[in-house]
């Protein structure tokens, strides 16, 4: 049983625009959310993360949105850039627990 | 700082043949996670260690996969005999501090083909 979700399995954008990938999970607590990414032939590396008690966190270009009452986050990426054509994963569990993944998101920024 | 250095990258078997991945986490590091990743789903837990302390393996099929972290460093997992359905990615990841909510630091796994 997926317990995070990741329904979209690639995006596309141009360079410069948004890129919002979407992420749903199941368990109401879930206090801790995480958002890696993955290039090929390499690990998943820790991009943002975002705690229960808070409803957006930013760093960068990257932002990161939770709605509890929907049990979702989401991904922004201001602008996008080339170098941002990745896989995303987002992973949400409990401090000192499991963290489960999603299925990730293929992102590709056309130039 | 070097990351986490796991071994060997790429790893083709036959069935019913044993394989051993080998992973070192980053200094420091007491947490140890092993995980399986399929191709097209996300990182899937199989174990997790406090320093030599294995405190949650539910995930490992124990059957046929085991694993040891000895001296609470460096960290082996074995799976013997391979099965076809093993074929996957190997990944281990490390973090400060128990399961905390610390960055885990990933390594660039195994690839595993059992033929």
């Amino acid at each position: 049983d997926q317990q995070v979700k990741q329904n979209s399995p690639s995006l596309s954008v141009q360079e410069g625009r948004i890129s919002i990938l979407n992420c749903d999970y199941t368990n109401s607590m879930f206090d801790y959310f995480l958002w890696y990414k993955k290039y090929p032939a390499e690990g998943p590396t820790f991009l943002i993360s975002i705690s229960s008690i808070k409803d957006k966190n930013e760093d960068g270009r990257f932002t990161v949105f939770l709605n509890k009452s929907a049990k979702h986050l989401s991904l922004h990426i201001v602008p996008s850039q080339p170098g941002d054509s990745a896989v995303y994963f987002c992973a949400a569990g409990n401090t000192g627990n499991q963290f489960y993944f999603g299925t990730g998101t293929s992102l590709t920024v056309i130039p | 700082e070097a990351g986490v250095v796991q071994s060997p990258r790429y790893k083709i078997i036959e069935k019913k043949q044993p394989v051993a991945f080998w992973c070192n986490p980053i200094s420091g590091h007491n947490t140890l996670y092993w995980y399986l990743q399929n191709l097209g789903q996300g990182p899937e837990l199989l174990i997790r260690y406090e320093n030599e302390e294995a405190v949650d393996d539910s995930q490992l099929p124990k059957d046929r996969f085991s694993a040891e972290r000895l001296k609470g460093v460096d960290s082996t997992l074995k799976i013997q005999p391979a099965e076809l359905g093993d074929s996957a990615v190997y990944l281990c990841a490390s973090s400060s501090s128990p399961g905390s909510t610390d960055t885990q630091y990933f390594g660039p796994g195994t690839r595993l083909t059992v033929l």
